[in-house]
Order: C-alpha cells, then sequence, then structure tokens
C-alpha cells in the first residue's frame, strides 16, 4: 500500500472551511484514498473516500490532484466537534491487497472559536 | 442500522492474567479486523477474520489470538497480560475485507494492565 504524508497539525477558526492536505505520491491506479478522523479515545469514523474523482457527501469533500499524487479533504465549515485527529489512508484493492488499513500519525485538526 | 459494538468498553486487568474482549459487527458484515492503539506506536493491525477463518495476520506475538463465530461476531483473547498490552482495542467490520471495502470502527476497549 503507498504511503502517505500529512502535517503533523492545523488550526482552523470555527465556521471557516478546513483544507487538510494529504500526500500519496506513490499511489497506484487501482488504490483508493480514504479518510476517517479519530475524537479523543473513540473509535476511528470514516468520512469519505475516492479513486480518481472528486468525492461529496453529508460530511466533507475529497478533492483529488488528476495525477492522483495528493489530494484535500475540505470541511465546508468547521465546528468545534470537527476538532479530531485526521488519517488520509491509501487502500489497496485486487492484487495489492494486504488485507489491512494502515494508519500513519494524522493530522490533529483543532477549530478555535 | 446498529453499528460496531464492543464489549466491555473498560477493563482493568493485572500482569500475568488474561482478557478476552468481544466484537459486533454491523448486520451482514462479514470481515472483522482488529487493531492496537497505543500512543507510542499509533494504530496497529492485529488480525482479520472473514467467515470464521483467520485471512491476515499483524506482527504481534503468539498471547495475541482470536477468533470468529458463525454469526460473525469475534473475540480476541490475550494470555498472559504485560504492561505494555494497555491499549484502546478497536475492531472494525466491513462486507467483504479492508482492501476490497469500506471498514466501520466500533468505539474500542481501553485495557489498563496493572
Amino acid at each position: 500500500d503507498a504511503k502517505t504524508t500529512q502535517p503533523p497539525s492545523m488550526d482552523c477558526a470555527e465556521g471557516r472551511a478546513a483544507n487538510l492536505p494529504c500526500n500519496h505520491s506513490t499511489i497506484s491506479g487501482n488504490e483508493y484514498v480514504y479518510w476517517y478522523r479519530q475524537i479523543h479515545s473513540q473509535g476511528p469514523q470514516y468520512i469519505i473516500h475516492g479513486l480518481k474523482n472528486n468525492e461529496t457527501n453529508e460530511m466533507a469533500s475529497l478533492i483529488i490532484t488528476e495525477d492522483r499524487k495528493s489530494s484535500t479533504l475540505i470541511l465546508p465549515h468547521a465546528t468545534l466537534r470537527d476538532t479530531a485527529v485526521y488519517y488520509c489512508i491509501v487502500r489497496g484493492s485486487g492484487s495489492s491487497n494486504t488485507g489491512k488499513l494502515i494508519f500513519g500519525q494524522g493530522t490533529t485538526l483543532q477549530v478555535k472559536p | 442500522k446498529a453499528g460496531v459494538t464492543q464489549t466491555p468498553r473498560y477493563l482493568i486487568k493485572t500482569r500475568g492474567q488474561q482478557v478476552t474482549l468481544s466484537c459486533s459487527p454491523i448486520s451482514g458484515h462479514r470481515s472483522v479486523s482488529w487493531y492496537q492503539q497505543t500512543p507510542g506506536q499509533g494504530l496497529q493491525f492485529l488480525f482479520e477474520y472473514f467467515s470464521e477463518t483467520q485471512r491476515n495476520k499483524g506482527n504481534f506475538p503468539g498471547r495475541f489470538s482470536g477468533r470468529q463465530f458463525s454469526n460473525s461476531r469475534s473475540e480476541m483473547n490475550v494470555s498472559t497480560l504485560e504492561l505494555g498490552d494497555s491499549a484502546l482495542y478497536l475492531c472494525a467490520s466491513g462486507h467483504t475485507g479492508p482492501s476490497t471495502d469500506t471498514q466501520y470502527f466500533g468505539p474500542g476497549t481501553r485495557l489498563t494492565v496493572l
């Protein structure tokens, strides 16, 4: 599975958009980009995933660059409850099956009033 | 639809004891994975079960074991507990497995070894 690189921490003002970047320069064609978040001492919560196209759901938007080497998770109107550690994971499929999710250190997002 | 449930939520044990943790996946999910989370090592994969068979295993000693039942519920067991086993133990479930579909996590079991 491809390795991901995320900034260790970011701040965002409440009500503003939070843009969390992730680099995955070694991603291969059949690998998906997944985002999870973990609020203090709870289980990771699935947010969104994508392969090539940009994706949007009720929680967030995922923008994947055309070369797929990086992506950005966007929380459009951050609230204090969005303060969490955000993990970007590249998940293999088919022949790159490793049977597990590989979590890095993630980005700690602090939303401030 | 109910989420992944884990019992117990908190557990305190002493060194040398053994412990069994339980995970009930989302209804219809057949894959259950277990992870250990510690401040120093982060989230690390323990093992994954699918249809009562262990398909993948992480780099943990044999004191860590698991099983899955016909209803997809899973248990993990840690024998001869060590202080370093203190951690948040998480399970995740999915339809087909971590490599092919979305995994959903439970709230975790916080194990403290004294």
